[in-house]
Parts: structure tokens; C-alpha cells; sequence
């Protein structure tokens, strides 16, 4: 078992849907991540909350509005997705600091785009 | 350029034979880790190396880092067929405040 939660596991949803991911995790970390995974690719970041704060954005398209409610909480909205957006998408955590800190990863969701 | 960049392998290997994999970045670096990936799983933190450190072990696993020529290799010994899933590195670059992964090596551990 991962100490990383995710869900829902799966989502299917179609182009004009709203939907969101919700990740939790117990540690105690301040730093979480959101990325996307593509078959037999590496994670691609996608946004990191620190301390409650976005501090990155990898110039992710505006169809996907992160959220860190609190401290043991993420979520991602999705709205108006594209097929090319289907993917895994992952949650991970860490303690802030990002040197030598290693990151926590949830199982993903698996997520298809009509 | 792409940090943590493995030699693009695949690895087919008997249980109980060791397997290798590299990787190979381009600038300067705080530490290196390797990531496991089972099928259908997220990411598994197997270890860290720290840029002023040249090898380190934890169990089964033995990771070296060259800075000098900018590599490291993850050593798996006694492998088990628990072990077959893709292995990444991932680069934690100074003055860059997230991971890099690699592109990743599949490892299978035929029984």
C-alpha cells in the first residue's frame, strides 16, 4: 500500500465533461506534486504546490486548475479535455525541501478522454 | 538537454543473475535518485545518491555516480522476478527546483 492516495483509480470522461482527481497523503509533507505519465514515458511534471502555494506551473494548459485545499490534500480539475490528454496521472509528496528529499508517489489515474 | 538520461535498454535477464543500467546526465547536480515502476503502479523511491558521494548500497541494490563524467548505474543483485518492472533516475539539478526523469530501462526477470 502506497501512502500516497489517489482517486478515483480510473476516469473516463468525454470532452465536455468536468471532472476532478483527488489526492491525499499523511506524512506530514509540505511539497506535493501533480505529473503525467504517457505509456513507456517517464513522469512529466506538471505542478507543485508548496506549503499550500503553487510555486510551479510548467506551462500546463488552463483546462487543468490545480488545488491544495490543506496541508494533506490535492486536487486537479479537468474541464474540456483534450483526447491527447488521456494518460496516468500522478500525485506524489516530499518534505519542502526539494534537494535530497525523495518523492512519495500514489498509484495514478489512469484517465481516458473520449 | 535531458537530464537523467539512461541507455536506452531493455533488459532480459534469468532470476537469480544481476542486472545493470545506466544513466547519464548533463549538468551539474545536488543528488541522483532511482525510481522502480511496477505495471499499473506509481513510482517506487529504491535510493539516493548524493553529488559528493560515489556508491551506495541498500540491500540488493548498489547505485554508483561518476560526476566527472556524469553517470550513475543501478547494480540489482540476485534477481527475483518481483524485480521486473521499468527503473528510472531522476536528477535533482542545482538552482532547478524539480525532478528530471530519465527516459527509463524495462527490466523482465524470467523465472
Amino acid at each position: 500500500d502506497t501512502e500516497v492516495t489517489q482517486t478515483p483509480k480510473h476516469l473516463v470522461m468525454g470532452m465536455t465533461n468536468k471532472k476532478s482527481l483527488k489526492c491525499e497523503q499523511h506524512m506530514g509533507h509540505r511539497a506535493m506534486y501533480w505529473y503525467k505519465q504517457k505509456a513507456k514515458k517517464p513522469p512529466e511534471l506538471m505542478f507543485v504546490y508548496s506549503y499550500e502555494k503553487l510555486s510551479i506551473n510548467e506551462s500546463v494548459p488552463s483546462r487543468f486548475s490545480p488545488e491544495c485545499p490543506n496541508s494533506s490534500l490535492l486536487n486537479l480539475h479537468l474541464h474540456a479535455l483534450q483526447p491527447e490528454d488521456s494518460a496516468l496521472y500522478l500525485c506524489a509528496s516530499s518534505q519542502v525541501d526539494f534537494s535530497g528529499q525523495p518523492q512519495h508517489f500514489g498509484d495514478g489515474t489512469r484517465l481516458s478522454i473520449l | 538537454s535531458q537530464q537523467g538520461e539512461e541507455d536506452p535498454q531493455a533488459l532480459s535477464i534469468q532470476e537469480g543473475e544481476n542486472a545493470t543500467m545506466n544513466c547519464s546526465y548533463k549538468t551539474s547536480i545536488n543528488n541522483l535518485q532511482w525510481y522502480r515502476q511496477n505495471s499499473g503502479r506509481g513510482l517506487v523511491h529504491l535510493i539516493l545518491i548524493r553529488s559528493n558521494e560515489r556508491e551506495k548500497h541498500s540491500g540488493r541494490l548498489r547505485v554508483t555516480l561518476d560526476t566527472s563524467k556524469k553517470s550513475s548505474s543501478l547494480l540489482i543483485t540476485a534477481s527475483r522476478a518481483a524485480d521486473t518492472a521499468s527503473y528510472f533516475c531522476a536528477t535533482d539539478a542545482r538552482g532547478n527546483n524539480r525532478l528530471a526523469f530519465g527516459k527509463g530501462n524495462q527490466v523482465v526477470v524470467i523465472p
